[in-house]
């Protein structure tokens, strides 16, 4: 059982190239999140899925598509990536019977 | 609209004293959610505590502990007798009830780096 993992753990970037972050979960849960932390700012969401099939924008949705895959895998993806978007990325899943959130590791993005 | 605050941006105590961090919190809704989470150096996340608004006992850990007041909308967290390890960044994060079978995600507050020094 891995619970929540996410690859990559680090990425560099150029401005403007794009990339997908991915996203598994192996606990079976409905709901999935992807959030970013930037310094000083906790985390913010981005989006989230409350299952399969469904995706909804949170607070800071701007320049980020998702994909809910399959119930299992949750992808963010970056079109055109910016600077503004150097942060830390933490992928998400929630037990619906206790309200508990399970966290990725992080991906680790820099935009130069 | 839901917020939480954690007004102490940074504490710096010495090992073995005793330290309290804030979390007030802000929602329309009767039923929520109530985390503690805490981010050591290596960046993950680890959680250490879920709380329903239900649920006003206060909580112990160990050398942690939880005092939950819906009075004045606070979720604090004490560590007894600090040690160096519990240096690391601390989320109050406050999740409102489910709707329609699907959770909206936690708002987090922006964190309190807790350093104990030797």
């Amino acid at each position: 059982n891995a619970g929540v993992t996410q690859t990559p753990k680090f990425q560099v970037l150029k401005t403007g190239q794009s990339m997908t972050l991915q996203c598994a979960q192996d606990m079976n849960h409905n709901s999935m999140y992807w959030y970013r932390q930037d310094p000083g700012m906790g985390l913010r969401l981005i989006y989230y899925s409350a299952s399969e099939g469904t995706t909804d924008k949170g607070e800071v949705p701007n320049g980020y598509n998702v994909s809910r895959l399959n119930k299992r895998e949750f992808s963010l993806r970056l079109e055109s990536a910016a600077p503004s978007q150097t942060s830390v990325y933490f992928c998400a899943s929630i037990s619906q019977g206790n309200n508990e959130q399970f966290f990725g590791p992080g991906t680790r993005l820099t935009v130069l | 609209a839901q917020k939480v605050t954690q007004a102490q941006t940074e504490i710096s105590v010495v090992e073995k004293e005793d330290v309290t961090l804030d979390c007030v919190y802000e929602t329309r809704d009767t039923t929520y959610y109530l985390f503690w989470y805490k981010q050591p150096p290596s960046g993950e996340l680890v959680f250490l505590i879920r709380r329903n608004s239900f649920d006003e006992q206060n909580e112990i850990s160990g050398r942690y502990s939880w005092n939950f007041q819906k009075s004045t909308s606070s979720f604090n967290f004490t560590i007894t007798a600090s040690q160096v390890v519990d240096s690391a960044v601390y989320f109050c994060a406050l999740s409102e009830a489910w709707r329609g079978g699907g959770a909206d995600g936690l708002t987090f507050g922006k964190g309190t780096h807790l350093i104990i020094q030797p």
